[in-house]
């Protein structure tokens, strides 16, 4: 079955450490998100891509860094300088826009629930 | 900046009951998307509006959008405990040269048998 695996479920970290999240699809989308999402706030974008070898920064990419070294995977790291870690992250992905009223839609992943301590 | 709003926040209701959630945009969007997220899960896709006034029905669940293309909303039709979940509206904003999905803050549905 095609889809978007995350791993791991859950994480747990010390403060000042960095931590890497997964994000792996066999969809062959082009385009990867990294979102955040934090009790009664929805979804915020951390960072994008649209093509191998190309990122954008999203509205909360600050202490985060991503690479996007194969189509398939969007590895997310959250470093010691990210003030509030704790959150649960969802990885997507999509075929990439079709034109200028339509947006593909996102597959998401399962999540990774991160918890610094 | 550009937002994408949605009301209620929370929103419970005996099963059988109606329910409706109103997304609201501070710019005209080219389209609009749905999703649920099942608590404990992750967002799924529901459906695209894209014209103006559009209208679209999925069993139970009426999608709209408005004429002026910066509000939509979600109604249900008789809830179900099967409905229990996080809806979101998204829609594109955008950011430099490209559009990206920015999503509503989710009204969560709770159903009571």
């Amino acid at each position: 079955d095609g889809g978007i695996t995350q791993s791991p479920k859950y994480l747990f970290r010390k403060e000042g450490q960095n931590v890497t999240l997964s994000c792996e699809q066999n969809l062959n989308h082009d385009a990867m998100y990294w979102y955040r999402q934090d009790p009664g706030q929805g979804l915020r974008l951390i960072y994008y891509s649209q093509i191998v070898n190309d990122f954008q920064k999203g509205d909360i990419a600050e202490g985060y860094s991503v690479s996007r070294e194969k189509k398939e995977s969007f590895p997310l790291t959250v470093t010691s300088a990210q003030k509030n870690p704790t959150a649960f992250y969802l990885c997507a992905s999509s075929t990439g826009d079709r034109g200028p009223s339509y947006n593909s839609p996102l597959h998401f992943g399962n999540g990774t629930r991160l918890t610094v301590t | 900046g550009q937002q994408v709003m949605q009301i209620p926040q929370y929103q419970h209701v005996q099963e059988g009951e109606d329910f409706t959630t109103y997304c609201n945009s501070s710019t005209t969007l080219s389209n609009i998307q749905w999703y649920k997220q099942r608590p404990g899960g992750h967002p799924v896709f529901l459906i695209q509006l894209v014209k103006s006034g559009e209208v679209k029905k999925q069993k139970r669940l009426t999608f709209q959008f408005g004429e002026a293309k910066k509000n939509s909303s979600l109604h249900i039709t008789a809830t179900q405990t099967t409905d229990v979940g996080t809806y979101f509206c998204a829609g594109p904003i955008s950011s430099g040269s490209a559009r990206q999905l920015t999503f509503g803050s989710g009204t969560q549905l709770t159903v009571l048998p």
